[in-house]
């Protein structure tokens, strides 16, 4: 069965201290790989989009990179603003259409 | 500016009551979607619509009803055949439902609440 696993839970780290959080999936035939940020209340806003296997991306303090099984969010020296959920999600192919898997996020807490 | 707009951002809803959640989009995209989202639980696919006119139920559509009369408008009605409707609800679009290597974009929510 196709799903997406994020780890950890929830996350708390100082300002300035550099984590990663963990996107596993399983899928037969990767299509690409979603990140979205979501802030409490809100919708989610899309990241990044990973390819394939060896693909990074970057974006100010976050660089997402992605192997054949697992996807990582790097966070540098992060800011309290960086404090959200972080959402991914893969296609999968179902019956007639594509659908997206979504892993239930990782809560980050930057404190001051 | 493009984008998805959702309203209300609010809604209370009573017990046996069928209540609409509206959702348009002025980026031009063929397709649109529902999700509903509870804690500790990633996004679930209510319905989604590739064209006007047409849509499928997605892994959780008991209980909802959707509409496509229009490209840019995608409601969702929650009908009292839903047991436990208090959940935050997420529209989305993207350009096609077929290209899902490409991002979908969201709406701000509508948080529904049974009183």
């Amino acid at each position: 069965e196709d799903q997406v696993t994020q780890s950890p839970e929830a996350l708390r780290l100082q300002e300035g201290e550099s984590s990663s959080l963990n996107c596993s999936y399983t899928v037969s035939g990767l299509r690409g790989l979603f990140w979205y940020r979501q802030d409490p209340g809100k919708g989610p806003e899309f990241l990044f989009t990973l390819y394939s296997a060896g693909e990074e991306k970057e974006k100010e303090r976050l660089k997402a990179t992605l192997t054949k099984k697992e996807s990582f969010l790097h966070i540098t020296a992060p800011k309290p603003e960086d404090s959200a959920t972080y959402l991914c999600a893969v296609p999968h192919r179902g019956d007639s259409n594509y659908q997206l898997i979504w892993g239930a996020g990782t809560k980050l807490i930057i404190k001051p | 500016d493009g984008g998805i707009t959702q309203s209300p951002k609010y809604l209370f809803r009573k017990e046996g009551q069928n209540v609409t959640l509206s959702c348009e989009q002025n980026l031009n995209h063929d397709a649109m979607y529902w999700y509903r989202q509870d804690p500790g639980q990633g996004l679930r696919l209510i319905y989604y619509s590739q064209i006007v006119n047409d849509f499928q139920k997605g892994d959780i559509a008991e209980g909802y009803s959707v509409s496509r009369e229009k490209k840019e408008s995608f409601p969702l009605t929650v009908t009292s055949a839903q047991k436990n409707p208090t959940a935050f609800y997420l529209c989305a679009s993207s350009i096609s439902a077929h290209r899902l290597n490409t991002e979908a974009f969201f709406g701000q929510g509508t948080r529904l609440t049974v009183v």
